[in-house]
């Protein structure tokens, strides 16, 4: 069956504007999660949702990063005013769900500002 | 909170076993999984060990001591496509979401 996507694939930025990326997870798993990865480093919890219920959003590096899920599926990360720190690979994952099932990963976006 | 260690790159030659280590400090635990990621493409999951011991899973294992907080990958039989990073990750009790170590590049050579 269709795997995690994410769109667009790059996005190349001018510092100051924002961006939007976009997550389809794999039909039917509740819980989604956000991560970052920039080079040489791990991947960095951003934000998780889990059906209806409020989103954990601790991993936030600040108030400029949001995101939405709407109707348990499709998940939009935005980031306001970008600034040149914020590039670095975007990962989506989704999993079936909330509990001890494996996530699954998207290509993921990768974002450069400049 | 987590914190997590791994070596930053390692070598092997091909048809060879490499063994590829994980140590985590941890408040709680609830799982450790592996990941590999092949450069520019996304994680994709290897293996899952929530009870001490070994998981074998054809050329690629994994076992974990809870006591030791200490995790490993084992790599057999070695082949070229075997080159990529391979990402360690603890869940935390209570927590869905995981952290994870910075990875260990593998690079398998000839």
């Amino acid at each position: 069956g269709a795997g995690v996507s994410q769109s667009p694939s790059n996005k190349v930025t001018e510092k100051g504007k924002d961006v939007e990326l976009r997550c389809d997870p794999i039909s039917g798993h509740t819980a989604l999660y956000w991560y970052r990865q920039s080079l040489g480093q791990g991947l960095e919890f951003l934000i998780y949702f889990q059906g209806n219920s409020a989103p954990d959003k601790s991993g936030l590096p600040s108030d400029r990063f949001s995101a939405e899920r709407t109707g348990g599926s499709v998940s939009t990360l935005t980031i306001q005013r970008t600034q040149q720190e914020d590039s670095a690979v975007y990962l989506c994952a989704s999993q079936a769900t909330g509990g001890t099932d494996t996530q699954y990963f998207g290509p993921g976006t990768r974002l450069t500002v400049l | 909170g987590q914190n997590i260690d791994q070596p930053t790159e390692m070598t092997a030659t091909e048809g060879a076993i490499v063994q590829i280590n994980c140590t985590y400090q941890t408040s709680g635990f609830n799982g450790l999984f592996w990941y590999q990621q092949h450069a520019g493409e996304a994680p994709t999951f290897l293996s899952y060990n929530v009870l001490d011991g070994l998981e074998e899973k054809g050329r690629f294992s994994s076992f974990l001591s809870r006591s030791k907080g200490y995790s490993y990958l084992l790599l057999k039989e070695l082949q070229m496509k075997d080159s990529a990073s391979y990402l360690c990750a603890v869940r935390d009790i209570g927590y869905s979401t995981l952290t994870f170590g910075k990875g260990t590049m593998l690079l398998v050579s000839p």
